[in-house]
């Protein structure tokens, strides 16, 4: 399967305590999107990556999340101190950024990161 | 920022009948709407997308159309099957989005019933 993969699928931990996400992207994207997603809404955009570089965050990102992709490949999103309002499906997507100024490629998801915070 | 409405947020056809969710958006810079389903305890996969150049876009049961004017654009889903029963997104960005970040709609859960 060379889509996009998400670990661990279910995560639950107790309030205060810090996690991590892994995405694994489709492997010739250059760009990964993380999203975050609560029960009845659409996903809603947190941050994204062109190769290593972090070119975008949300508002919705506080100071307590922060992401990496140190070799542009695999990525991670970790969230301190986490909160009763953290609980949330973590999703990611890549796409691929074309020679062509302004191209919109389509993006493609994970099955998520599911987070549960006691 | 935009603001992406949907309707109807839930939707009950009987198999072999169409299907047809409405998305409204507000930026008229808006050049690329992706259409995604997503089955429970899954992630959003992209059914059919359409770019601002096009009216209209067809992939065997599938069809979007887009009224850039009136700013809305819609999915239909012909010959419906149970197993077209998912949460169905739209989804809209623009050139302006750093990144092309997506921004979804609320969702249509679609009930297909033999």
């Amino acid at each position: 399967d060379t889509g996009v993969s998400q670990n661990p699928r279910h995560k639950i931990t107790k309030r205060g305590q810090n996690v991590t996400f892994r995405c694994d992207p489709i492997s010739e994207h250059n760009r990964l999107y993380w999203y975050r997603q609560t029960l009845g809404q659409g996903p809603e955009f947190l941050t994204y990556f062109q190769n290593e570089a972090q070119l975008e965050k949300s508002r919705l990102l506080s100071d307590r999340f922060s992401a990496e992709r140190p070799k542009g490949s695999f990525s991670t999103l970790e969230i301190q101190r986490t909160e009763q309002g953290d609980s949330a499906m973590y999703l990611c997507a890549s796409s691929f950024r074309g020679k062509v100024p302004l191209s919109n490629q389509p993006q493609h998801f994970g099955d998520g990161t599911r987070l549960s915070i006691l | 920022g935009e603001n992406v409405e949907q309707h109807p947020s839930t939707l009950s056809v009987q198999e072999g009948d169409s299907a047809v969710i409405k998305c409204t958006y507000s930026d008229s810079a808006s050049n690329y709407f992706p259409w995604y389903k997503q089955e429970l305890g899954k992630g959003p996969q992209l059914i059919i997308d359409i770019r601002s150049n096009v009216g209209e876009k067809k992939d065997q049961r599938i069809a979007v159309t887009l009224n850039k004017t009136a700013k809305h654009f819609s999915l239909h889903i012909t010959e419906t099957q149970p197993e077209d029963s998912a949460v169905y997104f739209c989804a809209v960005t623009t050139n302006s989005n750093s990144g092309y970040a997506l921004n979804f709609g609320k969702g249509t859960s679609l009930l297909v019933t033999p």
